[in-house]
């Protein structure tokens, strides 16, 4: 079983949607969540972090966290074309160790 | 957010010749940097471990001595690909690690090898 676990799409929606992306994971050790948007041929950019359990927003974005089923979420509210990217989730259990990466969701957000 | 420099963007080498790619935490001091190797359509592949003053760390299946990583400083951190050939195109990226386990990602490299 993979440590993290991330459907690849693609996924499409029309603009203004509500986009609702997420991971499971298997190790209940990891901490640290953070989400990625990545555009084609550029690094992957940091959009949301949270350690341990709860929600966190950023404007239209929100993170959720839910430990006891080993499941994170990404909300994305009045979805827009620049959003289209693939988006990834990243954690890790503590200081020192690796990240551990989904696989990455492609998303389409259309005019 | 913090802001990882990755130099350069995009190289065009020919086979046999090295090339050298720098990676440079702007405004942090990065405990440790990872270099990653991405294929079209694909997710990261983890290439090597990087901690200041010490070896990097590579993941199975990374010959190192084609991949030399050196970790000069806190800042910054090199991935030189030896005598490259056609089959190490690909987009290196690298990404640094805040003493929060917050990690930031240079812009990546676009490596082509003719």
């Amino acid at each position: 079983q993979k440590e993290v676990e991330q459907d690849p799409g693609p996924l499409s929606v029309p603009e203004g949607a509500i986009v609702s992306l997420n991971c499971t994971y298997s190790n209940s050790a990891f901490q640290y969540f953070m989400w990625y948007r990545q555009y084609s041929r550029k690094g992957p950019e940091l959009l949301m972090y949270t350690y341990s359990s709860g929600n966190k927003e950023d404007g239209r974005f929100t993170a959720q966290v839910d430990k006891s089923s080993k499941y994170i979420s990404l909300f994305i509210r009045d979805s827009q074309p620049s959003d289209s990217a693939t988006y990834l989730c990243a954690m890790s259990a503590r200081t020192g160790n690796q990240f551990y990466f989904g696989t990455g969701t492609s998303l389409t957000v259309i005019p | 957010g913090a802001v990882v420099s990755q130099h350069p963007s995009r190289v065009i080498c020919k086979s046999g010749t090295s090339v050298k790619i720098e990676c440079r935490s702007l405004d942090f001091q990065a405990t440790t940097m990872f270099w990653y190797r991405q294929f079209p359509k694909q997710s990261l592949m983890l290439m090597a471990t990087s901690n200041e003053g010490s070896k990097a760390t590579y993941e199975q299946g990374v010959e190192k001595d084609k991949f030399l990583i050196n970790h000069a400083s806190l800042t910054l951190s090199t991935l030189t690909v030896t005598s490259a050939h056609p089959e190490d195109s690909s987009f290196y990226i690298c990404s640094a690690r805040t003493t929060i386990e917050k990690l930031f990602f240079g812009s990546g490299t676009q490596l082509s090898v003719l």
